[in-house]
């Protein structure tokens, strides 16, 4: 099955500074890869997705780029505010199925 | 729309007891998914649905099971729980994608299952 991978575990950036989180997958078929926010004790809520037919795709502060060939894909994160602190997953889906990566806890400090 | 709606919120169970997690969905969607979140480990699939009547295994189904019988509702049954259960339960739910690509999931609130 897809093995996705998801550095760092732990992020710290000052506040308006730019966070990027890594995630590489395993399985060439995969083609649609979200990113998901999840606030403590809250549920995973999607941020932005992208397309293997696509190699970046941004929405105000949010930005994903993606790499076929080395299937790899990140967020990024700019201008940062204390409210983007969350974990963020990954995930890679093909088939019907999605997989997830161990997510990437983002402090950011005013 | 209530969106995709999980019950109950929190459980504490005495190992080798049983339980049913509910999960419902009133969009009409087709695929339904059920998810364990350990710290650390982000999410495993459990069981997943591509619609009433159907149900496949996902990453971690033992110690599982799962009933499709309508659109609306995929209940995850605990049988004998163990403290390896002890988990975050996430149920999702997305739409059928016409063309190659999937449509996002949608999450519930959650259950929060201790085994002791």
């Amino acid at each position: 099955g897809e093995n996705v991978e998801q550095h760092p575990s732990t992020l710290s950036v000052q506040e308006g500074d730019s966070a990027v989180i890594k995630c590489t997958y395993s399985d060439s078929a995969s083609n649609y890869f979200p990113w998901y926010k999840q606030e403590l004790g809250k549920r995973p809520q999607l941020i932005i997705d992208i397309r293997s037919n696509v190699g970046e795709k941004k929405d105000q502060r949010i930005a994903v780029t993606l790499n076929k060939t080395a299937k790899h894909f990140s967020l990024h994160i700019t201008e940062t505010q204390p409210e983007d602190s969350a974990v963020y997953f990954c995930a890679a889906s093909t088939g019907n199925q999605f997989y997830f990566g161990t997510g990437t806890s983002l402090t950011v400090i005013p | 729309n209530a969106g995709v709606t999980q019950t109950p919120k929190f459980r504490i169970l005495k190992i080798g007891q049983s339980m049913t997690l509910q999960c419902t969905q009133d969009m009409n969607h087709n695929y339904m998914y059920w998810y364990r979140q350990d710290p650390g480990m982000g999410l495993k699939l459990i069981y997943y649905s591509v619609g009433a009547g159907i149900t496949d295994k996902g990453e971690v189904p033992n110690g599982y099971n799962v009933s499709r019988s309508t659109t609306e509702d995929f209940p995850l049954r605990l049988e004998l729980a163990a403290p390896s259960q002890t988990s975050v339960y996430f149920c999702a739910s997305r739409p059928f994608s016409r063309g190659s690509y999937n449509s996002p999931l949608h999450f519930g609130n959650g259950t929060r299952l201790t085994v002791t």
